[in-house]
């Protein structure tokens, strides 16, 4: 079975700085997915960033990149430049690509909940 | 280009009650998937939906249930409704077997059971 664990339930970071926020994973699935999504208050979780779990190099999309680590199974989110709009609820999650039937489904972590301080 | 939709965007039942909840997927994608997510925590997988049939199952018991409408848009309904199925429903949709990195998420209906 498929775990995420985030242990940061909440962070401060300042305008401008960057922020790594901690996901590790578990599974014995040889090819997954891992994902980043933010949810702002209003709900709505928006896509961030994908690592496949045989990508060579980390993923990046502007201020976000992702750290991973197969071997230590971890995929940490770094959000470089903080801006006061990336005060969200972050989640973590996981999907196995084994079989296409699986790709609908996605195994969240506990999230992490960041503010953005001036 | 139409993001995923859902309907409605908030609810109040009482317990003993049904709801269906709708969702119409981005265009171009083929797959369904609807998510519980609880106050606080991350969502959980209830179910998802490709060609009308339910694909894979998350653990939640038979009150819920789906379906998915020829022209791709989807259906959860709750039975008997319990104040723990207090939540926001999420309703996410992919390409099957095409945009493996792909699932974009609704705006969520805010159910509230009294």
């Amino acid at each position: 079975a498929q775990k995420i664990t985030q242990t940061q339930p909440g962070m401060f970071v300042q305008e401008k700085e960057a922020v790594t926020l901690d996901c590790t994973y578990d599974t014995s699935d040889p090819s997954y997915g891992l994902f980043w999504y933010k949810q702002p208050s209003s709900g709505e979780m928006i896509f961030l960033i994908y690592q496949g779990s045989y990508d060579q190099q980390n993923a990046t999309e502007g201020r976000y990149s992702l750290n991973f680590q197969k071997a230590r199974k971890s995929a940490n989110l770094v959000i470089s430049a903080s801006q006061l709009g990336d005060s969200a609820m972050y989640f973590c999650a996981m999907r196995d690509l084994m079989t296409t039937d699986s790709w609908g489904k996605l195994q969240f972590g506990a999230g992490t909940q960041v503010v953005v301080t001036p | 280009d139409a993001g995923v939709t859902q309907s409605p965007t908030h609810l109040i039942k009482t317990r003993g009650q049904q709801v269906t909840l709708r969702c119409s997927p981005k265009s171009g994608h083929d797959t369904v998937s609807w998510y519980q997510q609880a106050l606080g925590q991350g969502p959980q997988f209830i179910f998802q939906y490709y060609e009308e049939e339910e694909r894979q199952r998350g653990n939640f018991p038979d009150r819920f249930s789906g379906h998915q409408f020829p022209n791709y848009s989807s259906e959860l309904n709750v039975n008997a409704l319990l104040l723990g199925d207090s939540a926001l429903y999420l309703c996410a949709s992919s390409l099957r077997g095409r945009a493996y990195n792909e699932q974009f998420f609704g705006p969520g209906t805010r159910l509230t059971v009294l």
